[in-house]
Formats: C-alpha cells, structure tokens, sequence
C-alpha cells in the first residue's frame, strides 16, 4: 500500500519560494497508475487543488497559481517536489501530497499533511 | 475556475439519512461523471468516500451513497452514526483538466 510524507520548511519569508517533498514508499513513482499531487488548506479554510504531475513529466495546474507553481519528479529518490514562488501569507496552509487517478478524476489518497507559514 | 457550491452546514440526527448537496456547472459537474467526496475530521487529512460519482472505494460504510442530477451532485448518509460527524468537500473533474473542490459541509451529529 502506498504512503506518502510530505517533509520541507514550516516557515517561509514573503517574497521567497516554499519547496516542499513528498516521499512515496510502498510502490514506484514511475507506475502509469497514478498522477502525484498538491493540494492545500489554509487554516480554518476549505480545501484547494494545486497541480498535479504523471510519471511521464506531464503535469496540469490550478490556473489561479499556475505562472508561481513548479511541480517535478525525482524518480532516483522516489520523490515527487512543490515549488511556489513568490509567497504572501495568503499562502500559509497544510499542504498535503496526494495520488490521483490515473485519468486525474479523483484524489485516491493523501499524505498527513505539512503546514507552512509565511511569515518575515 | 470557481469552487463547487456546497451547504456551510447539515445536521441530523443519529439513524436519520443527511443529503449534501454540490452545484457546479456543465464544464465540471454536469459535463462528466467525475465527482467525488472526502470526509475530513478536524485535524485530519481527507479521506475518499464517494469516487465517479457513486462508486465507494474498499472499506468504505454502504451508508454513504452519491448520486447526480445535471449540474448537482449528492452525499447521502443513511443511519446517520455520532462518527460521521465531520466535514465533507465534493470535488470536480473539470474540462480544463483540473480538479475544483466545494467549499465544505460541517456535518453535525445531534
């Protein structure tokens, strides 16, 4: 069974970029049965899709965050990384890693979750 | 792309049946047979209840059904239990492709 750990700074300063990791053990990142995810929470708030990568590099985006978003694969360390540039606090949120399925129709299972901050 | 339309809240009553509703338009929702619901608890991470629109994935109650009707999708709980108390987002394929959740209901428990 797959699992996934997000791991990266919890606090962040405006302006800078927030790069998180998200670790998958139980399985392959380069299996066809998957798209890899972000999605994120600010806190007390609903939730909100990010973007999403398949193995193949082929990757799809929220268009409210798509110029700031950077998503990309490390299939030597079995990885799957964020970038957000350009932060503001309005990006302080649980940011979870997520598997989709394989037509990117539904969010099949989620990581724990990581929260960061952006703060001076 | 806007969020789905969900009810801020619901509550029921244990044994009763609860309905949470989500409205979208023809370019998610009404245009694809791609709706899904996560339950939430405080706290918590999402967890898939509902995938294409009436599917339960492995391990998930037979009390929790989805349905769709045009551009409006539903959760129904049935028998509802004091457990169930917690928030559930419906989320959209849409034509882009992407992924736009609903705005969450927080399902009390009476």
């Amino acid at each position: 069974q797959l699992q996934l750990q997000e791991s990266g700074p919890g606090l962040v300063k405006p302006s800078e970029t927030l790069s998180l990791t998200c670790t998958v053990s139980g399985g392959s990142i380069t299996t066809s049965d998957y798209y890899w995810g972000w999605i994120r929470q600010p806190p007390g708030k609903g939730l909100e899709w990010i973007g999403s990568i398949y193995y193949a590099a082929k990757t799809y985006s929220n268009p409210s965050l798509k110029s700031r978003i950077s998503i990309f694969i490390d299939t030597s360390k079995n990885q799957f990384s964020l970038r957000l540039s350009s932060v503001t606090a309005a990006d302080t949120a649980v940011y979870y890693c997520a598997t989709l399925s394989r037509w990117l129709t539904y969010i099949e299972s989620w990581g724990q979750g990581t929260l960061v901050t952006v703060s001076p | 792309q806007s969020a789905l339309t969900q009810p801020a809240s619901v509550s029921g009553y244990p044994g009763q049946s609860i309905t949470i509703s989500c409205t979208g338009t023809s370019s998610d929702v009404g245009g694809y047979n791609y709706v899904s619901w996560h339950q939430q608890y405080p706290g918590r991470a999402p967890k898939l209840m509902i995938f294409d629109v009436t599917n339960r994935p492995s391990g998930v109650s037979s009390r929790f059904s989805g349905s769709k009707s045009g551009n409006t999708a539903s959760l129904t709980i049935s028998g509802l239990q004091a457990e169930d108390e917690a928030e559930y987002y419906c989320t959209s394929y849409t034509s882009s492709p992407t992924l736009v959740f609903g705005g969450g209901t927080k399902l009390t428990v009476l």
